[in-house]
């Protein structure tokens, strides 16, 4: 079974503060994601990687940076922290695949509030 | 325009209904379709795949209408634990990010 582990599952901090949410996935996959979640908007993507090293922005990646130095683990960086990036947020992985896109399993979330 | 739209309910039904969501989405070169489940303060869980052909997974049906660019999951004899927000999820073909509904929210009562 696919796991999907981020570090906290709750977070307080401060407007201004550099903010790290960590990722790991023990499943080998290549494809990792950052998606923040927030009432009637639904998920939206901040950034994928879909190797070591390599990042791609969604849809929202103002404010935040990645970072994949190993496969297993995929980091979101808030620079400088403010509220309206009070969110809960999602990390995910999924399987390369070159025949068909593999469903994401998701971590349990990180609800992160800045006040 | 919303890429990935879902009505976002409340649906309120009783016990051993049978209940119907549908999805429509915008870019016809969408592949890959999914429904997934979110109970209240966890993370989306893959409930399962949508297939061209649709297909079955116990109580559980999704059909997917590429003419209509929608895909539908419907619930028969509704359970309490039924009760989650489902959420829709289209991908193009090698792409790697997924585009999700905003989620249908669904309450099973007694």
């Amino acid at each position: 079974d696919v796991k999907v582990t981020q570090s906290s599952r709750y977070l307080v901090k401060r407007t201004g503060e550099k903010v790290f949410l960590e990722c790991v996935q023990d499943m080998d996959h290549e494809n990792m994601f950052w998606y923040r979640q927030d009432p009637g908007l639904g998920l939206r993507l901040i950034y994928f990687s879909y190797d070591v090293k390599m990042k791609e922005k969604g849809d929202i990646p103002e404010g935040y940076s990645v970072s994949r130095e190993k496969k297993e683990r995929f980091s979101l960086i808030l620079e400088s922290a403010s509220t309206n990036q009070t969110s809960m947020y999602l990390c995910a992985s999924s399987l390369m695949s070159a025949s068909s896109n593999q469903p994401q399993h998701f971590g349990d979330g990180t609800r992160l509030s800045i006040l | 325009r919303k890429e990935v739209e879902q009505d976002p309910g409340p649906f309120n039904v009783p016990e051993g209904a049978t209940v119907a969501f549908n999805c429509t989405y915008s870019n016809s070169a969408s592949q890959s379709f999914f429904w997934y489940r979110q109970d209240c303060r966890k993370e989306p869980k893959l409930l399962m795949s949508v297939y061209s052909s649709g297909n079955e997974d116990g109580r559980f049906t999704a059909q997917l209408n590429r003419a209509s660019q929608y895909i539908s999951l419907l619930i028969r004899d509704s359970k309490l634990s039924d009760s989650a927000t489902y959420l829709c999820v289209v991908n193009e073909e090698d792409n790697n990010d997924m585009r999700f509904g905003a989620g249908t929210r669904l309450t099973v009562k007694p």
